[in-house]
């Protein structure tokens, strides 16, 4: 079935340092969103993407639409304490029209 | 504005016993609802989803069961809970196509001892 496949599972970096976070679909997505869950917090919207190659950003974070709108890419520059947390991606399934999260990338950071 | 309530936020409950997870949706008519279980640690795995009143879809297969008898309620339901049972349990909401955006209560912690 489509999956929505995300890397890495976790990351660990020192504070400054930049975090990338991949995700990659079987099938076309229509869009990608992305997700933000705190440590003990529940999943919050970020950002949609909808538009092949459309790059987006939020202060210091970049999201990123491949152009055959298969894949995507969150990117935080200069990462903060406040960073930590899970990042999921999700896109919706053609036909049973549901939204499918990938597996997240946690995220851990050294002050 | 849209608000999602779900409760209680956390809960201990011995094998064998029952399970009720409420959750309701203010300043919204006729959202798509959810219930996603997150292990710890791990990504968020579907359960159930409505797009109406008594029309419920099931994602797994397990011992629980999800009712919608109001078209902003949603509850989640076990006649006998399982061990593997526990987890993080979050309630979500989204209008309109199921791929649109979702907003997700703040959940509840299941421990089943």
């Amino acid at each position: 079935g489509q999956q929505v496949m995300q890397i890495p599972q976790y990351q660990h970096v020192q504070e400054g340092e930049d975090f990338t976070t991949y995700c990659n679909s079987s099938t076309t997505l229509s869009n990608i969103q992305w997700y933000k869950q705190r440590p003990g917090g529940h999943p919050v919207f970020l950002i949609q993407l909808v538009k092949s190659g459309e790059v987006k950003k939020q202060k210091r974070l970049t999201f990123q639409f491949g152009e055959a709108k298969k894949n995507s890419s969150l990117h935080i520059t200069a990462t903060q304490t406040t960073d930590v947390g899970t990042y999921f991606c999700a896109g919706p399934i053609q036909g049973a029209q549901k939204l499918v999260f990938g597996q997240g990338t946690r995220l851990t950071i050294n002050p | 504005s849209q608000t999602i309530h779900q409760w209680p936020a956390t809960l201990v409950q011995p094998v064998g016993s029952p399970l009720s997870l409420e959750c309701t949706v203010e300043g919204t008519s006729n959202p798509n609802l959810y219930w996603y279980r997150q292990a710890a640690g791990r990504g968020l795995q579907l359960l159930f989803y409505s797009v109406g009143i008594g029309q419920i879809s099931s994602e797994v297969p397990q011992n629980l069961s999800a009712s919608r008898p109001q078209d902003r309620q949603f509850i989640l339901s076990s006649k006998k809970l399982l061990l593997s049972d526990s987890g993080f349990y979050l309630c979500a909401w989204s209008m309109g196509h199921l791929g649109n955006t979702i907003y997700f209560g703040e959940g509840s912690w299941l421990t089943v001892v």
